[in-house]
């Protein structure tokens, strides 16, 4: 069964510093999302890209942020000075479309980011 | 205000047990969806199942069945006959419709874990 990639599945980074999460999408899907999970606490959603474009955001997706599809196959998340409370379990997802009703999201395995 | 509520923060039963996983969920919109996703030990959210409200039909899938109260609104999960590896932390999750929201904003309830014990 096709499956959404992220790389790394762990990574760790200094405070301030730059970080890019890379996902790779189920290649017919063509809407793309960032979740992330902060230790015990509920999924949250980030962002929703469709088109080159971003379809919604959360109020937690401020400036820090920015996602990008960079060629065919890729979808990646920056975040461009990493803070303590970044740190979280991120989750890449896709759909086939936004607005069908029998649509579902297919997350990926997620990349933990500790920020320290 | 939350918008999916799982009152149940830890369920343990021993295998072969039934169990129910609670949820409650809150909204204006009068189309939205309810998901249900497991979280096992590894990490990864799973697909269990997906529920329309204009569609208030239970459903059952082998061990899992769903049970969907628009009155109540809750969308309850029962596993019958539980065994070890359905420990994880189950979430359920809503997407509302009606205001220009892509399917794809899904607000999570806090989860629920569930440990089966051998």
């Amino acid at each position: 069964e096709p499956e959404v990639t992220q790389t790394p599945s762990h990574q760790v980074t200094q405070m301030g510093q730059e970080v890019i999460l890379r996902c790779v999408p189920i290649s017919n899907h063509l809407y793309f999302y960032w979740y992330r999970q902060i230790l015990g606490q509920k999924v949250e959603f980030l962002v929703s890209f469709y088109n080159n474009e971003i379809s919604e955001k959360s109020e937690i997706f401020d400036d820090q942020f920015s996602v990008e599809r960079p060629d065919g196959s890729n979808f990646t998340l920056k975040i461009r000075s990493t803070k303590l409370e970044d740190s979280a379990m991120y989750f890449c997802a896709s759909s086939v479309s936004g607005y069908a009703t029998n649509e579902k999201l297919f997350f990926g395995s997620g990349t933990q980011l500790s920020v320290l | 205000a939350q918008k999916v509520t799982q009152a149940q923060t830890e369920i343990s039963v021993v295998e072969k047990e039934d169990v129910t996983l609670d949820c409650v969920y809150e909204t204006r919109d009068t189309t939205y969806y309810l998901f249900w996703y497991k979280q096992p030990p590894s990490g990864e959210l799973v697909f269990l199942i997906r529920r329309n409200s204009f569609d208030e039909q239970n459903e059952i899938s082998g061990r899992y069945s769903w049970n969907f109260q628009k009155s109540t609104s809750s969308f309850n999960f029962t596993i019958t006959a539980s065994q070890v590896v359905d420990s994880a932390v189950y979430f359920c999750a809503l997407s509302e419709a009606n205001r220009g929201s892509t399917l794809g904003r899904l607000y999570f309830g806090r989860g629920t874990q569930l440990t089966v014990w051998p």
